[in-house]
Parts: C-alpha cells; sequence; structure tokens
C-alpha cells in the first residue's frame, strides 16, 4: 500500500516561494509506471490539478498553462520523494495542496493535505 | 479549459439510490475511458471509488458504481447509508493543450 507523507510550511509570504515535499512509501518515485502529482483545492477553483513528474527512461514533468511559469516539480531518488515550489505566490494561491500518486489515468492515493495560507 | 459539470447537491433517504452526474467534452470525459470519482469527508483527502468509468478498487463498497455515455459520466450510490454524505468529485483526463487532468465541480451529497 503506497502511503505519502507531506510537509512543509503552512504559512508564505506574498511574492515569496511556496515549497512542500511529499514523502513516498511502498512505491518508488522512479517507478516506470506511476507519475506523482500535486493538486490544491480552494472553495473558488476547487480541485486544480498543478502537474506532475515521472520516470519513463528518463524524467518527465507536465504542468498546467495556469501556473507554468511559477511551478518547478522535482524528484529526490535519494529520499525517494517529490517536491513542489511555486514562486511568486499571492493570497489567490491560498488552498490546501495534496500530492498524489497516478498508475493510470487516475489519483490512486493521495498525501493528508497541507493548507497553505498566503499572507503577510 | 473548465471545470467538469456536476450538480451542486444530491440528496436521498437511507436504502435509496442516488445518481450523480458529469458532464464535459469529447476532449476529456466522451474522449476517453479515464473518468474517475472521489469521495471527500470534510477536513479529509479525496478517496478513490471509481476509475475508468466502472472499476472499483478493492475495498470500495459494490454499492457504488460508475458509467457513461458520450461526454456524461455518472456515479450511482445504491442502498444509500449514513457513511455516504460527503462530497464527490469526478475527474477526467484531458488532451486540453493547458493541463492534463481536470476535476469536476464537486456534488453534496446528503442523506435525509
Amino acid at each position: 500500500q503506497v502511503q505519502l507523507q507531506q510537509s512543509g510550511p503552512g504559512l508564505v509570504k506574498p511574492s515569496q516561494t511556496l515549497s512542500l515535499t511529499c514523502a513516498i512509501s511502498g512505491d518508488s518515485v522512479s517507478s516506470n509506471s506511476a507519475a506523482w502529482n500535486w493538486i490544491r483545492q480552494s472553495p473558488s477553483r476547487g480541485l486544480e490539478w498543478l502537474g506532475r513528474t515521472y520516470y519513463r527512461s528518463k524524467w518527465y514533468n507536465d504542468y498546467a498553462v495556469s501556473v507554468k511559469s511559477r511551478i518547478t516539480i522535482n524528484p529526490d531518488t535519494s529520499k525517494n520523494q517529490f517536491s513542489l515550489q511555486l514562486n511568486s505566490v499571492t493570497p489567490e494561491d491560498t488552498a490546501v495542496y495534496y500530492c498524489a500518486v497516478a498508475g493510470g489515468g487516475y489519483f490512486q492515493h493521495w498525501g493528508q493535505g497541507t493548507l497553505v495560507t498566503v499572507s503577510s | 479549459q473548465s471545470a467538469l459539470t456536476q450538480p451542486a447537491s444530491v440528496s436521498g433517504s437511507p436504502g435509496q439510490s442516488i445518481t450523480i452526474s458529469c458532464t464535459g467534452t469529447s476532449s476529456d470525459v466522451g474522449g476517453y475511458n479515464y473518468v474517475s470519482w472521489y469521495q471527500q469527508h470534510p477536513g479529509k483527502a479525496p478517496k478513490l471509488m471509481i476509475y475508468e468509468v466502472s472499476n472499483r478498487p478493492s475495498g470500495v463498497s459494490n454499492r457504488f458504481s460508475g458509467s457513461k455515455s458520450g461526454n456524461t459520466a455518472s456515479l450511482t450510490i445504491s442502498g444509500l447509508q449514513a457513511e455516504d454524505e460527503a462530497d464527490y468529485y469526478c475527474s477526467s483526463y484531458t488532451s486540453s493543450s493547458t493541463l492534463r487532468y481536470v476535476f469536476g465541480t464537486g456534488t453534496k451529497v446528503t442523506v435525509l
């Protein structure tokens, strides 16, 4: 059973960088059949897919156009985890952020969620 | 890319059946069999209930079933129970140039 454990700060100042990490147990970030995703949820935007990283003989990334200029998702094979960085945040980035693993076109397992508030 | 359209709320009495619709386009729901459904209780992470239109993960009650016709997918909960009261979201893979996955607007299920 795959388990995802999120960590990171719950408060970020406007214009700064939001950084979260998702530690994986029960699978490998280098798996050839999984994709590692970040999703956020807010009352105004609902559930919103942000991006993913996955390994298929080499590393790939996909990002939602809405955040593409500000987002980076990186794998860390030494720690079996992956991370989210979102730059230049505004109050509109306030949301609950989830990491999730997809084995196909669906999200099989989710992290516990992290409420990130953007405020000075 | 707009969110998939779901009814805001659906209600039913214990033991009844309810159906939640999820309407998209030929670029998402209608174009792929990658429709999935998630149950979310307050303060909790979403939980996968149905994948690839009609498949149930191990451990999910067979009271939950999924189907699709054209650009609309549906989730049916039969034998409604108090524990089914939650928010439900559909999701689909999409060929949109702006993202890979799109979610529904969410449906609040109330057990009367």
